[in-house]
């Protein structure tokens, strides 16, 4: 099983401000398989990124996503008010039969 | 509009049974791989299960195998969770999820769209 570790638990940041969120697996994930999801208090989640860096229908172009390999990253270029939530990563490179997926831990942006 | 409501959610006893269903809307309902998913209070998400478009492949997370059963009824746009054998530790929101691409693996690609998601209480 490969095991997401995201970093910080937690972001104090101002609107207008950059934050910088990572997802470190703890093996290679396969064809950069990952995705991002932001998740608001009380709703389901919702999808931001996929493979990666691909940008999901509707998403704003603040949203960025980047890496390979074991180490990702979700950019805000500027935080919205809106923005202030809880973020997951998700990697479906290894799964089922021989693998599962499996969700990070989250971090969650805060107003500072 | 494309839209997942789960219902069936509820109270339970440990040991019990409860049946969670997701009806789909929206797009060709057959044509989708899906998922369960769930978030214990307060925790991360957490894979569940996970099954074809035409229903003949299933896949489930090692902590429900043998307890767990995830099906589909493609006539009635309707995806179903079986869950037997109910453990305190089973307690959590379940949503359901539609994979966005209908040529990749099951369980092989994110979820673009989620139901609003159903509590399971297992507790005596």
């Amino acid at each position: 099983e490969i095991v997401l570790t995201q970093s910080p638990a937690t972001l104090s940041l101002s609107p207008g401000e950059r934050a910088t969120l990572s997802c470190g697996a703890s093996q290679s994930v396969s064809s950069s398989y990952l995705a991002w999801y932001q998740q608001k208090p009380g709703l389901a989640p919702r999808l931001l990124i996929y493979d990666a860096s691909s940008r999901a229908t509707g998403i704003p172009d603040r949203f960025s996503g980047s890496g390979s390999g074991t180490d990702f990253t979700l950019t805000i270029s500027r935080l919205e008010p809106e923005d202030f939530a809880v973020y997951y990563c998700q990697q479906y490179g290894s799964s089922p039969p021989l693998g599962t997926l499996t969700f990070g831990g989250g971090t969650k942006v805060e107003i500072k | 509009e494309v839209q997942l409501v789960e219902s069936g959610g509820g109270l339970v006893q440990p040991g019990g049974s409860l049946r969670l269903s997701c009806a789909a809307s929206g797009f060709t309902f057959s044509s989708y791989a899906m998922s369960w998913v769930r978030q214990a209070p307060g925790k991360g998400l957490e894979w569940v299960s996970a099954i074809s478009g035409s229903g003949g492949s299933t896949y489930y997370a090692d902590s429900v195998k043998g307890r767990f059963t995830i099906s589909r009824d493609n006539s009635k746009n309707t995806l179903y969770l079986q869950m037997n054998s109910l453990r305190a530790e089973d307690t959590a929101v379940y949503y359901c999820a539609k994979q966005p691409d209908p040529l990749r693996a099951v369980a092989g690609d994110a979820f673009d769209i989620w139901g609003q998601g159903t509590m399971v209480t297992v507790s005596s």
